[in-house]
């Protein structure tokens, strides 16, 4: 399968910080990605996505940066509250592909 | 639905028995996709179907796993023989058509003992 990696599998962020989770792709031929988040005992919700026509896209209080030069994805969410604790998977579609490939996922902790 | 369905959400079997899962995706959705995630890992890429063809089996892990997909709604996973190392969250998505982002069920936590 294709190679989807994420630098920290764990991060722990105050509350009311910054958030940023990084993520490795390796195939240039990707052209969209795709945040997803995990909460215990339930399916991925997306969260949002990003082709790769563009470099940056913001929703509320999340953005996704795409620096294509170096394959590399990041998701920063602002002002993180204890809700934002779960596990966030990056996803990639190669141009030619019809299925997501997913990463392991980076947990992150919120400490109130 | 309003969104994706599975059934059961758990599953406790004994080792050589067959087990079957189910999925009923998004109306209207045309492109279902199973995957399984073990404890602690991420997402592995099961079967894919756009209508009730499978273009894409590639990542089913043995003979012993199987899919269908009828009318091209509801998709049964079925597992024969179960073993220990199949024991993970199986999960379907659908989207309305392929490429596009997925909404993913709650999963079937299945425990083989």
């Amino acid at each position: 399968g294709e190679s989807v990696g994420l630098h920290l599998p764990t991060l722990s962020v105050q509350e009311g910080d910054n958030s940023i989770i990084n993520c490795a792709y390796s195939n240039s031929a990707s052209d969209y990605f795709i945040w997803y988040k995990q909460e215990s005992g339930k399916g991925p919700q997306f969260i949002i996505d990003i082709r790769s026509n563009m470099d940056k896209r913001q929703g509320q209080r999340v953005t996704v940066l795409l620096n294509k030069t170096v394959k590399h994805l990041s998701l920063q969410i602002a002002a993180t509250q204890p809700g934002d604790s779960a596990v966030y998977f990056c996803a990639e579609l190669l141009n030619t592909g019809n299925q997501f490939y997913f990463g392991t996922g980076t947990s992150l902790t919120v400490i109130p | 639905g309003a969104g994706v369905s599975q059934s059961p959400s758990n599953k406790v079997t004994e080792k050589g028995k067959d087990v079957e899962l189910r999925c009923d995706p998004i109306s209207g959705h045309t492109a279902l996709y199973w995957y399984r995630q073990s404890l602690g890992q991420g997402l592995e890429f099961l079967i894919y179907f756009q209508g009730n063809s499978a273009p894409d089996k590639s990542g089913l892990p043995s003979d012993r796993f199987s899919a269908e997909r009828t009318g091209g709604s509801v998709s049964t996973l079925t597992i024969q023989r179960t073993q220990q190392e199949d024991s993970a969250v199986y999960l379907c998505a659908s989207s309305r058509r392929t490429g596009d982002g997925y909404t993913f069920g709650s999963g079937t936590r299945l425990t083989v003992v």
